[in-house]
């Protein structure tokens, strides 16, 4: 157990809908990273966040779009979903958000979408 | 395009032999090379790390063998057992602020 949860562990929904996923990071961690992992495209790199604000964005569509809070858990909004937007959604989280910082991933989210 | 690239997709290895996965970059910006082991229905888990300040790192079984000059960094692990097998995937970063994955490789290790 990494100490870092995320909820829901699954979800369904259809095209078009809008869906948010949490994360709350281990006890301490100031900085939170969200992950996509689907069959085609492998560990995608979306946004950091570091004690609430945004810090790195990667690969991450302007349909989505994420936060963290003042109790450091974090959201992930996906709106206007679309069949490729199925996969494994992860959180990670990180006492500092630098290199050498081990980051600990979360059990993820798997998203299908209908 | 791919940051990072792990090769092979796919590895079968008897107990006891040898793995060994293969990453490639280049940004010489990265400063921090992390291998992540993942088992089904798990996240990604740190396995080793190294910086590009040195040439080897071992930890237990596992070795990572780091090349500057030719960008390529790559995992070994040594005595391979069956709890081993799970997908391992190599990673680079600059700063800490956005990690580049490789795209994994599944490796099964044969009792």
């Amino acid at each position: 157990d990494s100490g870092v949860t995320q909820t829901p562990k699954h979800l369904i929904t259809a095209t078009g809908q809008r869906v948010t996923l949490r994360c709350s990071p281990r006890s301490g961690d100031l900085s939170v990273y969200w992950y996509q992992q689907s069959l085609d495209q492998g560990l995608q790199f979306l946004i950091q966040y570091y004690n609430g604000e945004e810090r790195a964005k990667g690969n991450i569509l302007e349909r989505f779009s994420a936060q963290q809070f003042p109790d450091l858990h974090s959201e992930l909004n996906l709106s206007s979903l679309e069949l490729g937007d199925s996969a494994l959604y992860f959180c990670a989280s990180s006492p500092h958000g630098t290199s050498v910082d081990t980051q600990y991933f979360g059990p993820g989210t798997r998203l299908t979408v209908l | 395009q791919q940051q990072v690239k792990q090769s092979p997709q796919s590895l079968i290895v008897q107990k006891g032999g040898i793995s060994i996965i293969n990453c490639a970059y280049e940004n010489t910006a990265f400063d921090y090379f992390p291998w992540y082991q993942q088992f089904p229905g798990k996240g990604p888990a740190l396995l080793i790390a190294i910086r590009p300040d040195v040439s080897e790192k071992k930890e237990g079984r596992f070795t990572i063998s780091f090349n500057k000059s030719a960008k390529q960094f790559s995992l070994h692990i040594m005595d391979s057992q069956p709890g081993d097998s799970a997908t391992y995937f190599c990673a680079a970063t600059s700063a800490g602020n956005q990690f580049y994955f490789g795209t994994g490789t599944s490796l099964t290790v044969i009792p």
